[in-house]
């Protein structure tokens, strides 16, 4: 099993671009989350799905859209980057919200 | 308002020496807590997790973690640390259905020869 794969691993975007970033899990779990991740701040949730067909907001959702496109994919879109998006972003799954959550490797963006 | 607390930014220990890493929480119910370690460039790993039951609990790594309610504590340990032991790590913590969970800012561990 691959668990939670991410992709793109690195991008460069100038501002005002667009670009999406992809997860995908293999785990049959219901929730998942995208986190953004910089330096002493923590991870800070952007937006969460707890079962297909939901999204919420988390802490930091201004700027970027979510899709949960069936149970195992969960897409993370930036309509017009700005350079304060510059940043690592971690997908992550659970069987449920509150569980145990399993982490992609992330995608270090960084914005010009 | 919930919260977990890492008061520890940065330790460094010498190989071979005993860790422990505080985690304090603020909860309303009895939460799942969990520990995970961030190597550099890597995502989050899973150490160990406390749902119920033995309050002591095992990981991964050669790890462990003590739940104290009355200390509202999650203090993660272990006997002797091994230069690879060197990473990040956060605490979090959880409630069945409850949303997402809360994580710590996180604690850098440094290890030297």
């Amino acid at each position: 099993n691959a668990g939670v794969t991410q992709t793109p691993k690195f991008q460069v975007l100038k501002t005002g671009q667009s670009m999406t970033l992809q997860c995908a899990q293999d785990m049959n779990h219901n929730s998942m989350y995208w986190y953004r991740q910089d330096p002493g701040m923590g991870l800070r949730l952007i937006y969460y799905s707890a079962s297909e067909g939901t999204t919420d907001k988390g802490e930091v959702p201004n700027g970027y859209n979510v899709s949960r496109l069936n149970k195992r994919e969960f897409s993370l879109r930036l309509e017009s980057a700005a350079p304060s998006q510059t940043s690592v972003y971690f997908c992550a799954s659970s069987s449920q919200t509150g569980y145990e959550q399993y982490f992609g490797p992330g995608t270090r963006l960084t914005v010009t | 308002a919930q919260s977990v607390t890492q008061p520890d930014i940065h330790i460094t220990v010498s190989e071979g020496a005993s860790l422990e890493l505080r985690c304090n929480y603020s909860y309303g119910a009895t939460p799942y807590l969990f520990w995970y370690v961030q190597s550099p460039g890597q995502g989050l790993q899973l150490l160990l997790k406390y749902f119920s039951g033995d309050t002591l609990v095992q990981g991964i790594k050669g790890f462990e973690a003590e739940f104290k309610r009355s200390q509202s504590s999650f203090n993660l340990r272990k006997p002797s640390v091994h230069w690879s032991d060197a990473a990040e790590y956060f605490c979090a913590v959880g409630e069945r259905s409850q949303g997402n969970l809360i994580f710590g800012k996180g604690t850098k561990l440094s290890v030297k020869p």
